[in-house]
């Protein structure tokens, strides 16, 4: 079964100031990584994927993330965050059982923006 | 607008009741799944179903139970046999067909047994 690590429970960080935030999975097959975003008290909204093709992916709201297969990662960065990116942040990896996708997630990052 | 609705968004119970979570969606999916959200532990699935009258079980399904009678409806019910309900749960829907492959979430319900 796959896994997927995300290393820091919280990250605090200044306005304007860049931000990187890790996640680890575990799989010998190919696969199709995620991160979503999660605002207070709300559904998940998709920031990017990656299925294939390049390993450096943009999603919205100025984030982007780096496939790194030898190193099983995918961190998600922000060159310059803002007030509005306090949220909690989500990476996920896809996998298929009978047919079916299935989605196996971290355990989240919150992240906080201080002015 | 396409999309997902979840109802209630709060719902409150007492210990020993049954309650029952909704799940709606217009986007024409085939699969629809439920999740379970507990502080610090990511989401974890309870149900899925790929196709009408057809669902599986998840990693946690002990004291939850499901249907799937139309294409747009997957309510989730919460049995008096779910030890700790006390949870956020999110519904969410996904394209089989979609290249895309991304699953799509509603609002979420947050259930408070007292």
């Amino acid at each position: 079964a796959q896994s997927v690590t995300q290393l820091d429970s919280q990250v605090p960080v200044f306005e304007e100031a860049p931000v990187e935030l890790r996640c680890n999975y575990s799989s010998s097959v190919s696969v199709y990584l995620f991160w979503y975003v999660q605002y207070p008290n709300q559904g998940l909204q998709l920031l990017l994927k990656y299925l294939s093709g390049s390993t450096l992916v943009k999603g919205i709201n100025g984030f982007e993330a780096e496939f790194n297969k030898s190193q099983t990662s995918f961190h998600l960065r922000k060159p310059s965050v803002h007030i509005s990116d306090t949220a909690e942040y989500f990476c996920a990896v896809s996998e298929v059982y009978k047919g079916a996708q299935k989605l196996v997630f971290g355990q989240g990052t919150r992240l906080t923006i201080n002015p | 607008d396409g999309g997902i609705t979840q109802s209630p968004k709060y719902l409150f119970r007492k210990e020993g009741q049954n309650v029952t979570l909704s799940c709606e969606q217009n986007l024409n999916h085939d699969a629809m799944y439920w999740y379970r959200q507990d502080p610090g532990q990511g989401l974890r699935l309870i149900y899925y179903s790929q196709i009408v009258n057809d669902f599986q079980k998840g990693d946690i399904a002990e004291g939850y139970s499901v249907s799937r009678e139309k294409k747009e409806s997957f309510p989730l019910t919460v049995t008096s046999a779910q030890k700790n309900p006390t949870a956020f749960y999110l519904c969410a829907s996904f394209n089989p067909g979609s290249p895309y492959n991304e699953q799509f979430f509603g609002p979420g319900t947050r259930l408070t047994v007292l």
